[in-house]
């Protein structure tokens, strides 16, 4: 079984400074894809990053950055030069490349962004 | 190009009635989801179908039903609401192994549903 943990409920920023969301997995399957939403206050889900389990290297998407662990399991989420709008929940998922490839959320890390 | 579209957008349902949640995408994807979110939890699986013509269970099915009408659209019925079932459903889509978007699950915006 698939598990996601998400252990900062709430994190605080000042603004232009850089972030760190923690995330770490639990699976035994070989081939898995990570990824990062963002939901602001608003309701919306948006797609922010994805690594997969054979990358080479951490992906990195504008101000996005996963800091892929994989002997430590974890796939953290830098966010550099934060920015009032970055304010918002921000949550881990994983999924698998056998099965039903379903994706898995943790459940979330509420980001303030201070001005 | 609309991506994932959800209706309704709020609904207020009283215990034992019955509601469709209705879902399309224009992308062209084989595979569309049902999550529900509750506070402090995150997403939930309830059904997904991973090509047209076929659904299946995820983490939570019990009290609702699915139907993949055609590529486009996946809808969602609970046939008795229950105050358990009081969440935001999600619909989403993600598109065919090869492609752009196979990694990506792109999501409607949600329906707010309160059963009292």
């Amino acid at each position: 079984a698939q598990k996601i943990t998400q252990t900062q409920p709430g994190m605080f920023v000042q603004e232009k400074e850089a972030v760190t969301l923690d995330c770490t997995y639990d699976t035994s399957d070989p081939s898995y894809g990570l990824f990062w939403y963002k939901q602001p206050s608003s309701g919306e889900m948006i797609f922010l990053i994805y690594q997969g389990s054979y990358d080479q290297q951490n992906a990195t998407e504008g101000r996005y950055s996963l800091n892929f662990q994989k002997a430590r399991k974890s796939a953290n989420l830098v966010i550099s030069a934060s920015q009032l709008g970055d304010s918002a929940m921000y949550f881990c998922a994983m999924r698998d490349y056998t099965g039903a490839n379903n994706l898995f959320f943790g459940t979330g890390t509420r980001l303030t962004v201070i001005p | 190009n609309a991506g994932v579209t959800q209706t309704p957008k709020f609904q207020v349902l009283k215990t034992g009635q019955s509601m469709t949640l209705q879902c399309a995408q224009d992308m062209n994807h084989n595979s569309m989801y049902w999550y529900r979110q509750d506070p402090g939890m995150g997403l939930r699986l309830i059904y997904y179908s991973a090509s047209e013509g076929t659904t299946d269970k995820g983490e939570v099915p019990n009290g609702y039903n699915v139907s993949r009408l055609n590529k486009r659209e996946f809808s969602l019925r609970l046939e008795s609401a229950a105050p358990s079932q009081t969440s935001v459903y999600f619909c989403a889509s993600r598109g065919t192994s090869g492609t752009s978007s196979y990694n990506e699950q792109f999501f409607g915006p949600g329906t707010r549903l309160t059963v009292l």
